[in-house]
């Protein structure tokens, strides 16, 4: 089974425009959760969705951001209107059942914006 | 809140010695999940091992073992002779509960370098 698939895997936008990160969940998995990572931050979890339902969103640095995640196979991290310090790499990873399961990362997207 | 702290930020060995990588964490809860997960310079983040509060059995498996130990709320990971490809940052997380609350807390990460 293909694991956790992300596009684009690199990004280079122009401060101001929109940018938008796509997901697409390994299948039979019920939970995705969207995270950066940067060296001033680490690891952030920025939103995580159970059943396609938003859960938690306390990680979404401001307004500017939104996730989306209209059905079980694909997911949507969006950046309107993009900033240099957006600048990051941001992982999407899909679990199983709960918490209590291991969550399997995608290989990420580089988001760099000038 | 929990909480997860790797202290060593970064670690150097000589190829063929053995390391351990620390990770202390805080819960409050006695239900909760440990996980390592390693990121090579490739970028990506990949499963290692996962356990429950209630199994404090240490595991082996090849030249990776995890110790658990609640009485000090440590998860430490030891890589018996090392390899340069064991080069890496490696993350220790915790996530308490079942359902309802999925968040994985990540430490900061120990990064390890095998010296050739």
């Amino acid at each position: 089974d293909a694991g956790v698939i992300q596009s684009p895997r690199h990004e280079v936008t122009e401060m101001g425009q929109e940018v938008t990160l796509r997901c697409k969940p390994i299948s039979g998995h019920n939970s995705l959760f969207w995270y950066r990572q940067t060296m001033m931050r680490g690891l952030e979890l920025l939103i995580y969705f159970n059943n396609n339902v938003p859960i938690d969103d306390s990680g979404m640095p401001e307004d500017r951001f939104s996730a989306k995640m209209p059905n079980a196979s694909f997911s949507t991290l969006k950046i309107q209107p993009s900033e240099p310090r957006d600048s990051a790499v941001y992982f999407c990873a899909s679990s199983s059942a709960g918490g209590r399961n291991e969550q399997f990362f995608g290989p990420g997207t580089r988001l760099t914006v000038l | 809140a929990q909480k997860v702290t790797q202290a060593q930020t970064e670690i150097s060995v000589v190829e063929k010695e053995d390391v351990t990588l620390d990770c202390v964490y805080e819960t409050r809860d006695t239900t909760y999940y440990l996980f390592w997960y390693k990121q090579p310079p490739s970028g990506e983040l990949v499963f290692l091992i996962r356990r429950n509060s209630f199994d404090e059995q240490n595991e082996i498996s090849g030249r990776y073992s995890w110790n658990f130990q609640k009485s000090t709320s440590s998860f430490n990971f030891t890589i018996t002779a090392s390899q340069v490809v064991d080069s890496a940052v490696y993350f220790c997380a915790l996530s308490e509960r079942d359902f309802g609350n999925e968040k994985l807390t990540f430490g900061t990460g120990t990064r390890l370098t095998i010296i050739p």
